[in-house]
């Protein structure tokens, strides 16, 4: 059973550039949520996908936006890249219902933009 | 919005001793609370987690407390291990935000043998 992937690994960019991450949601699941997470820093919701729509959003601005796919993966983009949009971005997925907050983690893709 | 405060940022401990992680949260209406263990160019991986309706929970070397009237919660590790070295991040969240988790800042666990 694999569990929450991502890709890719790691995707250097420069400024004023676009960027598509991508998360694959661990078997089961149909809830996915995008995080970011800076050096040193806890993680940071961007925001959650269920059933193709956005539900909730952090603050971030619209240069962040995504989509869901209905076999549940889903993606983040990013426009203008500014240097302080690197950092990892982790997808967590879930399951909708009472175990919606149990979130399971993939291994991120660390973005550095130049 | 929720408010996650950790303390502390680091700590040491010697193999074999207990460690103590402590979180702050400002929403009263969170109602889940899980931890995450982050080691080096890893993923986060759930190591325990607590709803508002208990005040404790164990599993093997881990337990966690919940204190609801003063908001903090708390991550215990009895007999630590070399391989407990890592980042420890608490986190709440409530069950009618679609599962959306407010992370406190991080704890760096160092045990030393």
């Amino acid at each position: 059973d694999a569990g929450v992937t991502q890709s890719p690994t790691h995707l250097i960019k420069t400024r004023g550039q676009q960027v598509t991450l991508r998360c694959s949601p661990k078997s089961g699941h149909d809830t996915v949520s995008w995080y970011q997470q800076a050096l040193g820093q806890g993680p940071q919701f961007i925001f959650q996908y269920y059933e193709e729509e956005e539900r909730q959003r952090g603050n971030f601005p619209d240069r962040f936006s995504g989509h869901q796919f209905p076999n549940y993966s889903s993606e983040l983009n990013v426009n203008a890249l500014l240097l302080g949009d690197s950092a990892l971005y982790l997808c967590a997925s879930s399951l909708k219902g009472t175990m919606a907050n149990i979130q399971y983690f993939g291994a991120g893709t660390r973005l550095s933009v130049l | 919005g929720e408010n996650v405060e950790q303390h502390p940022s680091t700590l040491s401990v010697q193999e074999g001793d207990s460690a103590v992680i402590k979180c702050t949260y400002s929403d009263s209406a969170s109602n889940y609370f899980p931890w995450y263990k982050q080691e080096l160019g890893k993923r986060p991986q759930l190591i325990i987690d607590i709803r508002s309706n208990v005040g404790e929970k164990k599993d093997q070397r881990i337990a966690v407390t919940l204190n609801k009237t003063a908001k903090h919660f708390s991550l215990h590790i009895t007999e630590t291990q070399p391989e407990d070295s890592a980042v420890y991040f608490c986190a709440a969240s409530r069950t009618d935000s679609w599962g959306k988790l407010q992370f406190g800042a991080g704890t760096q666990v160092v045990v030393t043998p």
